[in-house]
């Protein structure tokens, strides 16, 4: 069944501390997407990234990294050098290409950066 | 930004009565989706669309019912709303993951309390 599981609930670190939120899938599928999605105080959903399951190398953007490792089913998103801008919550989610698409979202991890 | 316009952003409603929340979106995307947030469970999917009058259930769908008689419009009626189904609801849209599309793109959001 498709499943995605954030088991950090909530973080705090002290500003200009590196951060990684955990990301754990399960699927089926051979053929599937992974995102992450940041949610500010404001409340919008702001796309980060989309990875597909044939592409694990890994991504830089700026202060953001992703680890995608298939064999572990993780896509990991580390911050670095944390700033107080980045306290939100984040949410990582999966979408089985052959399920019509329909994606299914984890629990979210609240991230706190205290200054 | 995608053009998508949830309707409306913030209600309050009796238990029992009858409600409906409506997504308009002027992209042309193939598929629409409703979720519910609420502490401590994330995003958690609804139901979703992959095109006109094609509909399926998600995760949370006891309660819910949706159409979808247009491209542009994904309608989520609570039929005798009640006080579990106070939340935040979000729609979103995409082209499809078989496209070359990078996020699926999500509204602003709508704020029922169910009293």
């Amino acid at each position: 069944a498709q499943k995605v599981t954030q088991a950090q609930t909530e973080i705090s670190v002290v500003e200009k501390e590196d951060v990684t939120l955990d990301c754990v899938y399960e699927t089926r599928d051979t053929t599937y997407y992974l995102f992450w999605y940041k949610q500010p105080p404001s409340g919008e959903l702001v796309f980060l990234i989309r990875r597909n399951s044939f592409d694990e190398q890994n991504e830089i953007s700026g202060r953001y990294s992703w680890n995608f490792q298939k064999s572990t089913s993780s896509f990991n998103f580390t911050i670095t050098a944390s700033q107080v801008v980045d306290s939100a919550v984040y949410f990582c989610a999966l979408s089985e290409a052959w399920r019509d698409d329909k994606i299914i979202f984890g629990k979210g991890t609240r991230l706190h950066i205290l200054p | 930004d995608a053009g998508i316009t949830q309707s409306p952003r913030h209600k309050v409603t009796e238990t029992g009565t009858p409600v409906t929340l409506r997504c308009h979106q002027t992209e042309n995307h193939r598929y629409m989706y409703w979720y519910r947030q609420d502490p401590g469970h994330g995003l958690r999917l609804i139901h979703y669309s992959y095109g006109v009058k094609d509909t399926d259930k998600g995760e949370v769908s006891d309660g819910y019912s949706v159409s979808r008689s247009k491209t542009e419009d994904f309608l989520l009626t609570l039929e005798s709303a009640t006080s579990s189904q106070t939340s935040v609801y979000f729609c979103a849209i995409s082209p499809g993951t078989g496209t070359q599309y990078t996020e699926a793109f999500f509204g602003q959001g709508t704020r029922l309390t169910v009293v």
